[in-house]
């Protein structure tokens, strides 16, 4: 089994409707991650929590929300998704003192 | 402000070939470099890091990466590459203090044509 998997593995939405996608680690990390994926782009930062308390803003953290249920578990919500949210998104855990993140393998989004 | 970045954005190259994908950063500060690829449709593996010792890395599939202090560099190499290396590269380097986020290159993507 995959050591971190995220659902749904694709999704089409459209434009104002609030989304939720969802991480779930069986690695035993406290730090995870979420990124956006774009051509061109590279990865993205949106939300980043070193422990389940710990939650914070990446660099495109607006229109996006996050909650850490508990360690294994973290999820990204767009409370009213738009166009240009459409992207690959991954979710990624590490375990400190190391820095060496592992990947899911992303949820395809399409806003319409 | 940490940065890396990746020189190429796109490399294409002839199976049994060898090939470089470049990367720099910038740093003030002690540094740990990665290398990711990411196949198509799939996500990123580890292809190889750099913490501390031999500035020469060994990765995953026959690719291995220098770190060069002073020309703040990380390239990944690879002498002979096969159509399955067909992918998208990324550099990545964290400080070695307590934060620890990866800051991340734009990628490359490297084309293997018969």
């Amino acid at each position: 089994d995959a050591d971190v998997t995220q659902t749904p593995r694709n999704r089409i939405t459209k434009t104002g409707k609030r989304i939720m996608l969802e991480c779930s680690q069986t690695k035993g990390h406290d730090r995870m991650y979420w990124y956006r994926q774009d051509p061109g782009l590279g990865l993205r930062l949106i939300y980043y929590s070193f422990d389940v308390k710990d939650i914070n803003k990446g660099e495109i953290s607006d229109g996006y929300s996050v909650s850490r249920q508990a360690q294994a578990k973290f999820s990204l919500s767009l409370e009213s998704a738009i166009p240009n949210q459409t992207a690959l998104y991954f979710c990624a855990t590490s375990d400190p003192p190391l820095s060496e993140q592992y990947f899911g393998p992303g949820t395809r989004l399409t806003v319409t | 402000a940490q940065s890396v970045t990746q020189l190429d954005s796109q490399v294409p190259v002839f199976e049994e070939a060898p090939v470089e994908l470049r990367c720099n950063y910038s740093s003030s500060v002690s540094v740990y470099l990665f290398w990711y690829v990411q196949y198509p449709n799939q996500g990123l593996q580890l292809l190889l890091k750099y913490l501390s010792g031999s500035t020469l890395v060994k990765g995953i599939n026959g690719f291995e990466a220098e770190f060069n202090k002073s020309q703040t560099s990380f390239h990944l190499r690879k002498p002979s590459v096969h159509i399955s290396d067909t992918a998208e590269y990324f550099c990545a380097v964290s400080d070695a203090g307590n934060n620890r986020k990866l800051i991340w290159g734009l990628g490359t993507s490297l084309a293997v044509n018969p």
